[in-house]
């Protein structure tokens, strides 16, 4: 069981705009830890998508944003497009744990 | 320009050993750290550690004391996960992840990842 809680699946049709969520405690985003997220498509390794809770990694489209508020943070992608499908995962600290922790895991399916 | 590239598949029997290697590039390999993460088939990513490139120290997350060991070869830039008495449930892919020290900084850039597979 993921100390992050993403859920297992969104999906959108082709331009609309989605949202994944990432929901911790305070023992990781709630302390003010950064969350981090990453983008797997399939067979490949995971790829930086987004840092810092919100700052984008230079070639990541401005499509993809994150936010953070509380115990949570968010992944936006609008003008969804086909090439978005895959697995995003929300990183951050945990300090209960003393290191690294991932969420489960979010399929984005594109209709 | 930045690259992480890793030893290839490996099949292995129960109770044998493996040894995944990660050769970086392209910048200094002694000024970030090493992480190294599972994703079991089918499943999300895991988070087994750390090893700190300047002095060797290894961190290992729960659930992977004991069997699991980091190390390093500062002469060639290249991090190593040795895991002994392999377990079909060792079974995954393993990759290796950089990151500036902090504890709370991003994986920038990561390995092609290693599929070890464990079978009779």
């Amino acid at each position: 069981q993921s100390v992050l809680t993403q859920p297992p699946s969104v999906s959108g049709a082709p331009g609309q705009r989605v949202t994944i969520s990432c929901t911790g405690s305070s023992s990781n985003i709630g302390a003010g830890y950064d969350v981090h997220w990453y983008q797997q498509l399939p067979g490949t390794a995971p790829k930086l998508l987004i840092y810092g809770n919100s700052n984008r990694p230079s070639g990541v489209p401005d499509r993809f944003s994150g936010s953070k508020s509380g115990t949570s943070a968010s992944l936006a992608i609008t003008g969804l497009q086909a090439e978005d499908e895959a697995d995003y995962y929300c990183q951050s600290y945990d300090s209960s744990l003393s290191g690294s922790v991932f969420g489960a895991g979010t399929k984005l399916t594109v209709l | 320009q930045v690259q992480l590239v890793q030893s290839g598949s490996e099949l292995k029997k129960p109770g044998a050993s493996v040894k995944v290697s990660c050769k970086a590039s392209g910048y200094t390999f002694t000024s970030y750290a090493m992480n190294w993460v599972r994703q079991a088939p089918g499943q999300g990513l895991e988070w087994m550690g750390w090893i700190n490139t300047n002095t060797g120290n290894p961190t290992y997350a729960q659930g992977f004391t004991g069997r699991f060991v980091f190390s390093l070869d500062t002469s060639v830039s290249t991090a190593y996960l040795q895991i002994s008495s392999l377990k079909a449930e060792d079974t995954a892919v393993y990759f290796c992840a950089r990151d500036l020290y902090g504890g709370n900084s991003p994986f920038d850039y990561w390995g092609q990842g290693t599929l070890v597979t464990v079978s009779s």
